[in-house]
């Protein structure tokens, strides 16, 4: 069966700090991975997505950015975070059907 | 624009009753919808979803029914329980399109015993 792992599942980090949160998928090849966060009283937001090594799509401009360096491997960083960029942040996976998400990451920017 | 629309941020049902989610949808090239359950601090969770090419499916206490006429889909849970009380999102999808999923911005259901 197929699983997805993403950590930490929380995360503190100060203004201007960099960020690096992974994300990667069991039991499946060539998924469609996905990157979205859910801002506090507000929906589920997608940033980016990929449906194959190296291929990255970004949905928001921001502070953030992705990378694929392998198929099931998936993950989000940032240079410098800023306060906004807190919220929680959510990996998910699909291969021709439902999205199936990670547990998520509870990050929050001081 | 959003193209997937939950009008009602909140329910509030008895337990033992039906409980009616609603969600509406703008793209027409929409062709596979989906109902996720969400708790507090954890990952969206699959729970049913319906093709564009059928008007209803069910699982259990769970039925979805689509109407495509009207881009309005809905989620009964029957009969509703406590444990049932969690965030529910609406999401859409073109297959064989962009593979983006498209989230409503959820209905917080409250299932009071």
């Amino acid at each position: 069966s197929q699983t997805i792992h993403q950590w930490p599942a929380t995360l503190v980090q100060p203004v201007g700090s960099p960020l690096s949160l992974e994300c990667t998928v069991e039991g499946t090849s060539n998924p469609n991975l996905y990157w979205y966060r859910q801002a506090a009283g507000r929906g589920l937001q997608l940033l980016f997505y990929s449906v194959g090594i190296g291929q990255i799509s970004s949905e928001v401009p921001q502070n953030l950015s992705a990378s694929r360096p392998q198929d099931r491997q998936f993950i989000l960083s940032s240079k410098k975070l800023l306060l906004s960029d807190s919220g929680f942040y959510l990996c998910a996976w699909s291969r021709l059907g439902p999205v199936y998400f990670g547990q998520g990451t509870r990050l929050t920017v001081v | 624009d959003q193209q997937v629309k939950q009008n009602s941020p909140s329910l509030s049902v008895q337990e033992g009753r039906i409980s009616i989610l609603n969600c509406d949808y703008t793209n027409s090239m929409f062709d596979y919808f989906l109902w996720y359950k969400k708790y507090p601090a954890e990952g969206p969770t699959f729970l049913i979803s319906i093709s564009s090419i059928k008007d209803k499916n069910e699982d259990g206490r769970f039925t979805v029914f689509l109407n495509k006429s009207a881009k309005h889909l809905s989620l009964h849970i029957v009969p509703s329980q406590p444990g049932d009380s969690a965030v529910y999102f609406c999401a859409a999808i073109t297959q064989g399109g962009s593979e983006k999923l498209v989230f409503g911005k959820g209905t917080k259901l409250t299932v009071n015993p």
